[in-house]
């Protein structure tokens, strides 16, 4: 089946700094991209959507300008994540999706200290 | 809003034993998925629904979703270790592939 990396698998950086998040898929275009945050023994909640070429959808009580996604090609999204603070230690998962189905990331967990 | 509810939000079983894991829409599905999750891991595609009254089976899982399309079941027959985990249903309400996604069951198999 279709492979989606992520890049780091985990990170850990300081309050106050910027966090890059890579979302690759590997062996097919993605028309669209998706960003899902999860916290601990929660569910996963759906961030934003991305469209290569074109600004990012968020949803509603997503901060765009924290959360800053760039979609640069069919392949690749990033997430950054600004600013960071410890609120945003989080599980960062992204998916990318063709015609035909969606295909999910393995992650990136975020420690902001 | 559509709203994904899991039940039981936590399970503990003996192995060999067979369990079920609900996952109920307020809102008519346009597809059903169930993934499972290892603690802080990604998503692991176990199966998805479409049609009202479809039922599938992977290996010893089943799932099924319920006419109306509001509700499904994940069943595990003889649960084993392998079995432990997170299981999440989710939800893509209009074709868009933007998921909704339960609350998740935490799933342990006792040896």
């Amino acid at each position: 089946g279709a492979v989606v990396s992520q890049h780091p698998s985990r990170v850990i950086c300081k309050s106050g700094t910027s966090v890059k998040i890579e979302c690759r898929s590997l062996d097919f275009q993605a028309t669209t991209m998706f960003w899902y945050r999860q916290f601990p023994k929660q569910s996963l909640m759906l961030m934003a959507t991305s469209n290569e070429g074109s600004k990012a959808t968020y949803e509603q009580g997503v901060e765009k300008d924290k959360f800053l996604i760039n979609h640069a090609s069919l392949t690749l999204s990033t997430l950054t994540v600004t600013s960071a603070h410890p609120e945003d230690s989080s599980f960062y998962i992204c998916s990318a999706a063709d015609f035909f189905e969606q295909y999910f990331g393995p992650g990136t967990r975020l420690t902001v200290t | 809003s559509q709203e994904l509810e899991q039940s039981p939000q936590s399970l503990i079983v003996q192995e060999g034993k067979n369990l079920t894991i609900n996952c109920t829409s307020s809102k008519t599905l346009y597809g059903l998925y169930w993934y499972k999750q290892k603690y802080g891991e990604g998503l692991i595609f176990l199966m998805m629904l479409q049609k009202g009254g479809e039922e599938k089976s992977h290996e010893k899982i089943t799932a099924k979703l319920d006419e109306k399309k509001q509700q499904s079941s994940l069943h595990i027959t003889a649960s084993q270790p392998s079995h432990a985990g997170i299981y999440l249903c989710g939800a893509d309400n209009s074709g868009t592939y933007k998921y909704i996604f339960g609350t998740g069951t935490r799933l342990k198999v006792l040896a």
